[in-house]
């Protein structure tokens, strides 16, 4: 694989269920992000993680979960899914945070919660 | 939080020029991107600025004017293919805060 990609890419959810978004990049880019894109309101910030090892909150953060266990996969959780989370689901890598240090994204997923 | 306006469409004619403006609010301003995103899919970069003034690259040009807190992108010799999204977004303490984004249709 080149790049980024992300799985599943489409899922349809009950509500209440727990569903988890993976995430893998190959570029060995220390960061890595997760936002949710919504009509009207673009791309939102849900978890990054700037290294291995870290992560921290993003704009909206409130019923996801991240983990950062190595360099490659940041996968997201959704414990308990509501309505409100329906959405495309867009992870991203960065080589590092300085300013300049492009995103790159991987393909979306949409999910939708019933 | 950040405060990002871009507007929301734009329409314009095949080989024309459009210019998407962009105005922001942020503290610890370190750059502005431009991104494109076609219908359905990921975004892809188009430009950085971090210096107040014009960046070239090719069709596409990018300007930035931080003591007004504000950029634009500048689309020429407009093509079908250039009809998209086009996303502003600002790095802020080193995390990207986007605009809602700036749909431009391309007619024939």
């Amino acid at each position: 694989i080149a790049g980024i990609t992300q799985a599943p890419t489409s899922q349809i959810l009950a509500a209440g269920r727990r569903m988890t978004l993976r995430c893998t990049q190959d570029m060995r880019h220390n960061a890595m992000y997760w936002y949710r894109q919504d009509l009207g309101l673009g791309l939102r910030l849900i978890h990054y993680s700037n290294t291995a090892g870290t992560t921290g909150k993003g704009e909206v953060p409130d019923g996801y979960s991240v983990s950062r266990a190595n360099t490659d996969d940041f996968p997201l959780t959704l414990a308990s899914a509501v309505p409100s989370q329906t959405s495309v689901y867009f992870c991203a890598s960065s080589e590092g945070t300085s300013g300049s240090n492009e995103q790159f994204f991987g393909p979306g997923t949409r999910l939708t919660v019933l | 939080g950040q405060n990002i306006d871009q507007p929301t469409e734009m329409t314009a004619t095949e080989g024309a020029i459009v210019q998407i403006n962009c105005t922001y609010q942020t503290s610890g301003f370190n750059g502005l991107f431009w991104y494109q995103q076609h219908a359905g899919e990921a975004p892809t970069f188009l430009s950085y600025n971090v210096l107040d003034g014009l960046e070239e690259k090719g069709r596409f040009s990018s300007f930035l004017s931080r003591s007004k807190g504000y950029s634009y992108l500048l689309l020429k010799e407009l093509q079908m293919k250039d009809s998209a999204s086009y996303l502003c977004a600002v790095n802020s303490d080193y995390k990207l805060s986007f605009g809602a984004g700036t749909t431009v249709t391309v007619r024939a």
